[in-house]
């Protein structure tokens, strides 16, 4: 069985600060690694993906994240945040065969001014 | 519509009481998911419809717990005889199909929060 672990719940940190949140996975098989987005008052909506190819992803609004496949990871890192990176952020697993998801608990992140 | 809608997004019921939940996917989107979050928990896979038929239903925590959806549209979850475990946030989530969700993501709506008492 797969599982997602998110090990901090709450990430207080200062505008234009570098942050990481990370993330652990298991998984017996392949995966597809992601990471999700929740804006306060939104959706969930996709930050992230590795499907495959190069180990570090970018996102358009400047995080990245790292797949490790010998530490089972996939960290998400920004070098300086911004006011409006406050959100919860959820990591993701999925194997490569179905539409099951499974997402970690969550990682609030507070950037504080 | 321009998004996943679901409805209603809160509802206090009572325990031993029957509710349904509603879910609106995009126009177009053939997949439709539902997930659960506790609080303080990740979420949790209920179910997953392709069309009309629920391929994976693996999720769905016990047989007071149902869902239908009429072709590619609408999706209602329903709940009998809710327990005060049932208290969450539930989440219907869309997507074109298996190729479409790895690289758009799923679309979540915002979400009905159900409360028990």
């Amino acid at each position: 069985a797969q599982s997602v672990t998110q090990l901090d719940s709450q990430v207080p940190v200062f505008e234009e600060a570098p942050v990481e949140l990370r993330c652990n996975y298991s998984s017996s098989v392949s995966v597809y690694l992601f990471w999700y987005v929740q804006y306060p008052n939104q959706g969930l909506q996709l930050l992230l993906k590795y499907l495959s190819g190069s180990t570090l992803v970018e996102s358009i609004n400047g995080f990245e994240a790292e797949f490790n496949k010998s530490q089972t990871s996939f960290h998400l890192r920004k070098p300086s945040v911004h006011i409006s990176d406050t959100a919860e952020y959820f990591c993701a697993v999925s194997n490569t065969g179905g539409f099951k998801t499974i997402f970690g608990a969550g990682t609030r992140l507070f950037v504080k001014a | 519509g321009a998004g996943v809608s679901q409805s209603p997004s809160n509802k206090v019921t009572e325990k031993g009481k029957d509710v349904e939940l509603r879910c609106d996917p995009i126009s177009g989107h053939t997949a439709l998911y539902w997930y659960r979050q506790r609080l303080g928990q990740g979420l949790e896979f209920l179910i997953y419809f392709q069309g009309n038929s629920a391929p994976d239903k693996s999720g769905l925590p016990s047989d007071r717990f149902s869902a239908e959806r009429t072709g590619e549209s609408v999706s209602t979850l329903t709940i009998q005889r809710t327990q005060q475990e049932d208290s969450a946030v539930y989440l219907c989530a869309s997507s074109f199909g298996e190729s479409a969700l790895l690289y758009y993501g799923y679309t979540f709506g915002s979400g009905t929060r159900l409360t028990v008492v």
